[in-house]
């Protein structure tokens, strides 16, 4: 069965500093990735998506994610932590059935100070 | 274009009510999903449909929970009787076709006391 872990519930960083979120995944055949964002009193907003065309996944608002197969890892970075990005972000692996029955990992809060 | 809408945002109600949770996809998604975080969990698939076909309910929890899309636009989720342990927020989110990316709405946050 599909599934991902999140190795951290809460990372803090100050702004301007780089951010890194942590994600594996298990999956017995080459998986869809996601990551999600929720603002808070906000629904989901889909960061970026994994589909096996390119190892490296460039996102909205400057994030990017890399699926490395040897290391069943597939972690969100960005360059530049900025106030707005402070959220909880969702590590996601999609079941393969044709449609999008989705398997979420239990968020990472991303706090940011001045 | 207006996006996935809920109602309520927010419903409070005692043990052994009914309340009954309302989703408005985008116009035009034939693909509709539910979804639910409770209270310090994972969000988990409930179900999906196809215009008003139940396609995948095996994520619903219990004969308690009813859902309904009837005409193939919006859908309603039933909890009857609610009980503590269905405490959370519930997503709403819809797709234009069967692998396409999920729009969600803002949930529904529900506290059974």
């Amino acid at each position: 069965a599909q599934s991902v872990t999140q190795l951290d519930s809460h990372v803090s960083v100050s702004e301007g500093t780089p951010v890194l979120l942590r994600c594996n995944y298990s999956s017995s055949y080459s998986p869809s990735l996601f990551w999600y964002v929720q603002h808070p009193n906000k629904g989901l907003q889909l960061l970026l998506k994994y589909t096996s065309a390119a190892t490296l996944v460039k996102g909205i608002n400057g994030f990017e994610a890399e699926f490395k197969k040897s290391e069943t890892s597939f972690h969100l970075t960005k360059p530049s932590a900025h106030m707005s990005d402070a959220a909880e972000y969702f590590c996601v692996v999609s079941v393969n059935t044709g449609f999008q029955k989705l398997v979420f990992g239990t968020g990472t809060r991303l706090l940011v100070s001045p | 274009e207006a996006g996935v809408t809920q109602f309520p945002s927010h419903s409070v109600i005692e043990k052994g009510q009914t309340v009954t949770l309302r989703c408005d996809p985008i116009s035009g998604h034939d693909n509709l999903y539910w979804y639910r975080r409770v209270m310090g969990k994972e969000i988990k698939f409930l179900l999906h449909f196809v215009k008003e076909s139940k396609q995948d309910e095996s994520g619903m929890p219990n004969n308690r929970f009813l859902a309904e899309r009837t005409g193939g636009t919006y859908s309603t989720l039933k909890v009857q009787p609610a009980e503590l342990e269905d405490s959370g927020v519930y997503f709403c989110a819809s797709s234009n076709t069967g692998d396409s990316p999920l729009h969600f709405g803002n949930g529904t946050r529900l506290t059974v006391t």
